[in-house]
């Protein structure tokens, strides 16, 4: 079975500051994981994976397997970031993602 | 222009009625899924689709039915034995399987009145 955990489901900082949004799993194989995020009105969207190692508007995740985790971070948030973030995960010969809850993040001015 | 069009965009429907929620896509993908989003918890899996003329169950299965009788369509249907229908459903698509990334939809709010 996988399962998806993030454990905040609001987090709140303020423009220019640090943001981290947890995200554990449990998968006894080799995921894949990925963060989505759905701005105001706007379609649910792939924000990035870890297989590609990018970094995307300026937000960055590693893959920590001894940790099982997948944090999202930015070292300086911007309004513009606030939104819906779910962490997703892709394991095994499925073509399914499982997703987490959520966490809404709201960066204020 | 190339997405998923999930329509109509609000739907309302009587108890003890089933009801046709549409998803097509015209990105030549393979792969199609259908999500409920409630608040505080996340997206579940009701159905997915790898090919044409083939579809498995989710996690959230019971109460629902779909058919992918054309690549592009994936439609969903919430059966009268769906206990709490209320919800915003979710259409993706993938290029093959999950590891591309989904594409969503816009979602359709149903409301059972």
């Amino acid at each position: 079975a996988q399962r998806v955990t993030q454990p905040e489901k609001l987090l709140s900082v303020f423009k220019g500051a640090p943001v981290e949004l947890k995200c554990n799993y449990s998968y006894s194989g080799s995921p894949e994981l990925f963060w989505y995020v759905q701005y105001s009105r706007q379609r649910l969207q792939l924000l990035l994976r870890h297989i590609s190692r990018e970094s995307i508007k300026g937000f960055t995740a590693d893959l920590n397997k001894g940790e099982t985790s997948f944090h999202l971070k930015k070292p300086f948030a911007q309004e513009e970031d606030s939104a819906m973030y779910y962490c997703a995960l892709s394991g095994g010969s499925n073509y399914k993602l499982t997703f987490g809850k959520g966490t809404l993040l709201t960066v204020n001015p | 222009d190339g997405g998923i069009t999930q329509s109509p965009k609000y739907l309302f429907r009587k108890e003890g009625q089933n009801v046709t929620l549409s998803c097509e896509q015209n990105l030549n993908h393979d792969a199609m899924y259908w999500y409920r989003q409630d608040p505080g918890q996340g997206l579940r899996l009701i159905y997915y689709s790898q090919i044409v003329n083939d579809f498995q169950k989710g996690d959230i299965a019971e109460g629902y039915s779909v058919s992918r009788e054309k690549k592009e369509s994936f439609p969903l249907t919430v059966t009268s034995a769906q206990k709490n229908p209320t919800a915003f459903y979710l259409c993706a698509s993938s290029i093959r399987d999950a590891r591309t990334g989904y594409t969503f939809g816009s979602g359709t709010r149903l409301t059972v009145v």
